[in-house]
């Protein structure tokens, strides 16, 4: 079946700018994350949705950073007024339910700011 | 705060080699710890898992030991083979609470023929 797919694959942004990136997980399953991957940082946690909640944005690293949820599907995670240090592989992930099921990840969105 | 600490590669090692890579992690009670695997220029991709002491996750020749007494979940393959190279990262989810992983720094190996 299909895996979780998120676009765009790549993104070349002006500094400033606003970007939207798109993530569809893998149908039927509830739990969504967002995770960032960077040379300097790793792989770090940005959002949880269970459904289209989200019970921990602990990981969002300032408010320039959203991200929504709609019809328990589909997630977009927004940056504002990009800065240069948001350039990253933005990783999605997908599972069964909450609670230890395996996540399963996307491709990734690699954003470059210049 | 939950943490995890793998070695710092890159590691290199020959086809047939045995291969180690270890994992320490910092959490209270007992997290779910994973292995996952980053083939080049593809997503990550979940390798084992162990999710309470003393279990044994295994997949592809792949073993890694949950040892609550020394924290760790080192990740061993008997003998590496040149598609094994990849990057590997250990991650763990914490007892109740929150859902994330938490991801070590990840280690790159090469395994020459």
């Amino acid at each position: 079946g299909a895996g979780v797919s998120q676009s765009p694959s790549n993104k070349v942004t002006e500094k400033g700018k606003d970007v939207e990136l798109r993530c569809d997980p893998i149908s039927g399953h509830t739990a969504l994350y967002w995770y960032r991957q960077s040379l300097g940082q790793g792989l770090e946690f940005l959002i949880y949705f269970q459904g289209n909640s989200a019970p921990d944005k602990s990981g969002l690293p300032s408010d320039r950073f959203s991200a929504e949820r709609t019809g328990g599907s589909v997630s977009t995670l927004t940056i504002q007024r990009t800065q240069q240090e948001d350039s990253a592989v933005y990783l999605c992930a997908s599972s069964l339910q909450a609670g230890g099921r395996e996540q399963y990840f996307g491709p990734g969105t690699r954003l470059t700011v210049t | 705060g939950n943490s995890v600490t793998q070695m710092e590669g890159p590691v290199t090692l020959s086809e047939e080699a045995f291969l180690t890579i270890n994992c320490t992690y910092t959490a209270t009670g007992y997290p779910s710890l994973f292995w996952y695997v980053q083939y080049p220029g593809e997503g990550l991709q979940l390798l084992l898992k162990a999710t309470k002491a003393d279990d044994k996750g295994s997949n592809k020749g792949f073993e890694a030991t949950y040892r609550k007494e020394t924290t760790s979940f080192h990740l061993e393959k008997g003998s590496v083979q040149v598609s094994d190279s990849a990057v590997y990262f250990c991650a763990l989810k914490a007892q109740g609470g929150s859902e994330k992983l938490v991801f070590g720094k990840g280690t790159k190996l090469t395994v020459n023929p």
